[in-house]
């Protein structure tokens, strides 16, 4: 059974850096794809990138600037870095598999940006 | 980015009920390639998110019959049928279409 597990600091400061761990276990990452999907307060949610098996990234041109997806295939961890963030950044960060279908999610990691 | 509009936004019902809710989308969410990529997602209380139904009717693994999705183009229903306790929480449509994939806003299920 395919599992997901977010990791990362629950406080980041204004101007700072996100960075979120998901550790895959039971599935190797270096097959499908793999995301990030973040639910801000009020339940809006919103797709931000994913990685595919072979390592290419796609991300929302909304936060293109500003973010990263990266792997590490020894470990089963893919990463999310997110740059300059602003308290607009508070939310509850999900990691992924599938994009046109998101069949597997992780609990999530409850994010908050204030100085 | 493909509006995702979800009605209503929230629903009261008996246990046993029936309920429908309707997402529709700024744009047909057929694919090039022929298949409609809109899934249903519910977020239980104190849960991530989990996938219900994928392109428009198909249920995924472990999910009841009591589950059924239907629609084509831009409008589509989820309906659940002699509803439980555990059916309560708050349906995502999302769809997987064109990037950057969007979700609906969530429709909340209270017990009446």
């Amino acid at each position: 059974e395919v599992q997901l597990q977010e990791s990362g600091p629950g406080l980041v400061k204004p101007s700072q850096s996100l960075s979120l761990t998901c550790s895959v276990t039971g599935y190797s990452i270096t097959s499908n794809y793999w995301g990030w999907i973040r639910k801000f307060p009020g339940n809006k949610m919103e797709w931000m990138g994913y990685i595919s098996y072979s390592g290419s990234t796609s991300y929302n041109p909304s936060l293109k600037s500003r973010i990263s997806i990266t792997r590490d295939t020894s470990k089963n961890q893919f990463f999310l870095q997110l740059n300059s963030v602003t308290t607009e950044d508070t939310a509850t960060y999900y990691c992924a598999r599938g994009t046109t279908t998101v069949t597997n999610w992780g609990q999530g990691v409850m994010v908050t940006v204030s100085s | 980015d493909v509006v995702m509009t979800q009605t209503p936004v929230s629903l009261s019902v008996s246990l046993g009920g029936q309920v429908s809710i309707s997402c529709r989308s700024s744009q047909s969410l057929v694919h090039n390639n022929g298949n409609t990529y809109l899934s249903w997602y519910l977020q239980k209380p104190g849960q991530s998110p989990q996938l219900l139904i994928y392109k428009v009717s198909n249920r995924f693994s472990g999910i009841s019959d009591r589950f059924s999705g239907s629609g084509s183009g831009t409008d589509f229903t989820l309906k659940i049928s002699r509803v439980e306790p555990d059916d309560l929480g708050v349906y995502y449509c999302g769809q997987g279409t064109q990037y950057p994939y969007t979700f609906g806003a969530g429709t909340k299920l209270e017990l009446k």
